[in-house]
């Protein structure tokens, strides 16, 4: 069975400091992958997605940036959070192949910026 | 642009069914109907999506409109653990690139009362 894991669950980082958000999916190969973000209060916000490894599209300009180095690793990262950059960070995958087109989420990375 | 219109908030009892409604007028002829739903503090779960007939799974139903300009879950008997906010989204079956990325609007808040 497919899962997929998001570490770390917790994290509280001053600002000005690197971030760096990890995401692995296991039972599947070649998965569309995403991540998204949402603020406290708010919706969901699509950040970034991923159709292979190395192929990155960012949705919306931030202060973030993502990487794909192998086929079920996703990482986000920060060379300097804000204190914008606070929020619920979840991960998502979906199987390019399936019409039914059902993203499978993460736990979950809750990011306080102090 | 919003591409669906729900409700901000539903209440109901437990045990009762609940009708949550989901307009989409500019609804295009490749869009799927998705619904998911997140509970407090976790990542969102898929729940039954549909496009044109209507669909039954083991979570939900999805009635949907003849001019598929909205649709309605049905939860047919309300539990504790059902309170969550519901998302209906649509997403473009020639999902290549980003149309077919999940955009997540504000949702429903359902509150099920015991």
């Amino acid at each position: 069975s497919q899962t997929i894991h998001q570490w770390p669950a917790t994290l509280v980082q001053p600002v000005g400091s690197p971030l760096s958000l990890e995401c692995t999916v296991e039972g599947t190969s070649n998965p569309n992958l995403y991540w998204y973000r949402q603020a406290a209060g708010r919706g969901l916000q699509l950040l970034f997605y991923s159709v292979g490894i190395g192929q990155i599209s960012s949705e919306v300009p931030q202060n973030l940036s993502a990487s794909r180095p192998q086929d079920r690793q996703f990482i986000l990262s920060s060379k300097k959070l804000l204190l914008s950059d606070s929020g619920f960070y979840l991960c998502a995958w979906g199987n390019q192949g399936l019409v039914t087109g059902e993203l499978f989420f993460g736990e979950g990375s809750r990011l306080t910026v102090l | 642009d919003a591409k669906t219109t729900q409700p901000n908030s539903m209440e109901s009892n437990e045990e009762e069914p609940v009708h949550l409604p989901c307009n989409h007028s500019t609804i295009s002829g490749t869009d799927y109907i998705h619904w998911y739903r997140q509970l407090p503090s976790q990542g969102p779960e898929y729940v039954i999506h549909g496009l044109t007939s209507n669909v039954n799974n083991r979570m939900a139903s999805l009635a949907i409109a003849e001019d598929r300009k909205s649709s309605t879950l049905i939860l047919h008997r309300a539990t504790l653990r059902d309170a969550a906010v519901y998302y209906c989204i649509l997403r473009d079956s020639n999902y290549g690139g980003s149309q077919g990325n999940l955009i997540f609007g504000k949702g429903t808040k359902l509150s099920v009362k015991p």
